[in-house]
């Protein structure tokens, strides 16, 4: 199974709004509502910012939104944030109960 | 609220089996979630290692899956990893988590531990 493809930077000024894509196949992103996004900052865990293509968990900023078109999955934040400067991981189910990782996108605030 | 937190070795050697715990604190391991295993070489992305039931239930990364062994201790409230005949290839930071379903129901992670760095080296 291969990663989902994001790419490798996006970048924005403060109150810009950003757009990070992960495509995949009809064999895990277009296949399955299954795909959640991962906010990590350096030399900390992963945080949960999206599950099931475009649910917010409790404490998430609805600055933060996530879609799906096809095979194409999507995260947008808005009114872009100092804090918001992270690393941002997709994973997406790719069938037989397993799960897959993109490659990660590191967002700059200018 | 939940907490998990890695356990283990820092340095492993080639063709040696690497072996970590995950505990938990807040919540109880065999009450209706699931819990796995992530990887994160340095300076690259995650890599989804696999995941278990209690009772009954695991799921590996086929990538991984001949070498991979996840399982529960109840009575510890903790869960492990073994990865068999590890290489350099395997040198990365190991991240237990939970997930709320199954990974075909739709597994996402909504928590995490703060990960540990295990080398591979002799």
């Amino acid at each position: 199974q291969s990663a989902l493809t994001q790419p490798p930077s996006a970048s924005g000024s403060p109150g810009q709004s950003v757009t990070i894509s992960c495509t995949g196949t009809s064999s895990d992103v277009g296949g399955y509502n299954y795909v959640s996004w991962y906010q990590q900052h350096p030399g900390k865990a992963p945080k949960l910012m999206i599950y099931e293509v475009s649910k917010r968990p409790s404490g998430v900023p609805d600055r933060f939104s996530g879609s799906k078109s096809g095979n194409t999955a999507s995260l947008t934040v808005s009114g872009l944030q100092a804090e918001d400067e992270a690393d941002y991981y997709c994973n997406s189910y790719a069938g037989s109960n397993n799960l897959v990782f993109g490659g990660g996108t590191k967002v700059t605030v200018l | 609220q939940v907490q998990l937190q890695e356990s283990g070795p820092g340095l492993v050697k080639p063709s040696e089996t690497l072996s970590l715990t995950c505990g938990v604190s807040g919540y109880s391991i065999n009450s209706g979630y699931y819990w796995g295993w992530i990887r994160q070489p340095p300076g690259k992305g995650l890599e989804y290692i696999g995941s278990i039931f209690h009772p009954g239930s695991t799921y590996y990364n086929p990538s991984l899956k001949s070498r991979v062994t996840i399982s529960v201790d109840t009575s510890k409230n903790q869960f492990s990893l073994n990865l068999n005949s590890v290489t350099a290839a395997d040198t990365a930071v190991y991240y237990c988590a939970r997930l709320p379903k199954s990974p075909r129901s739709g597994g996402y992670f909504d928590y995490w531990g703060q990960g540990t760095l295990v080398t591979v080296s002799s």
